[in-house]
């Protein structure tokens, strides 16, 4: 079955950089993008972008373009999202997910992995 | 750009009928899906393409998309039913996915 498992919590310091990890299970990692998405606490669901693990091809939302990195290893079907610069209203619960294939609907998910930025 | 539009809240009574909206200018013309989030938890797609179901999702949870609105249409709602519902579209215009603000579901 299709597995999407991320790493661990953590707690990071304003001017820090985080790195997610989504380790892929049960389907061929490259026929697939990742997307990732974010929720503060108590808000909505925000788009970060996507990654083609096929051709490493990208795609960042506006609001935290040059600061984010997406990239995959293709070797150990893990993709990862870096995180620079964090700032206090970066606190928020990250998840990555693929889509249906035959629809852009978001059928699987990571658990999420919580990112506290705090001094 | 796109907006998508959600009531913040619905309340319903066990065993009654939920129908929860998302507007947007010309929605009828793209294709919706929605997602069903408890606390603490991942979302949890519970229609997708306006319409179809994943399995394993019963058939209780039912989509309809026209015009200027799409309605998620939650029938016989169950507590566990309580919780936090999002729409999402493919906006064109920026090409990227969008959600909606999301409303809570709340079973009395």
């Amino acid at each position: 079955q299709v597995q999407l498992v991320q790493s661990g919590a953590e707690v990071k310091k304003p001017g820090a950089s985080v790195k997610v990890s989504c380790k892929a299970s049960g389907y061929t990692f490259t026929s697939f993008m990742i997307r990732w998405v974010r929720q503060a606490p108590g808000q909505g669901l925000e788009w970060m972008g996507r990654i083609s693990p096929y051709n490493g091809n990208t795609k960042y939302a506006q609001k935290v373009q040059g600061r984010v990195t997406m990239t995959t290893d293709t070797s150990t079907s893990t993709a990862y999202m870096e995180l620079r610069s964090l700032r206090y209203d970066d606190t928020a619960v990250y998840y990555c997910a693929r889509d249906l294939g035959s629809s852009s609907a978001w059928i699987y998910w990571g658990q999420g992995t919580l990112v506290t930025v705090s001094s | 750009s796109y907006v998508l539009t959600q009531p913040p809240s619905v309340s319903v009574a066990p065993g009654q009928t939920a129908s929860i909206t998302c507007g947007g200018y010309n929605i009828g013309s793209i294709s919706v899906h929605w997602y069903q989030q408890r606390p603490g938890q991942a979302p949890v797609l519970v229609v997708y393409d306006d319409s179809d179901r994943p399995s394993g999702i019963p058939e209780r949870f039912s989509g309809s998309n026209s015009g200027n609105t799409a309605t998620l249409t939650i029938s016989r709602v169950e507590a566990g039913d309580e919780a936090d519902y999002y729409c999402q579209v493919w906006d064109n215009s920026s090409d990227h996915p969008l959600f909606g603000g999301g409303t809570k579901l709340t079973v009395l």
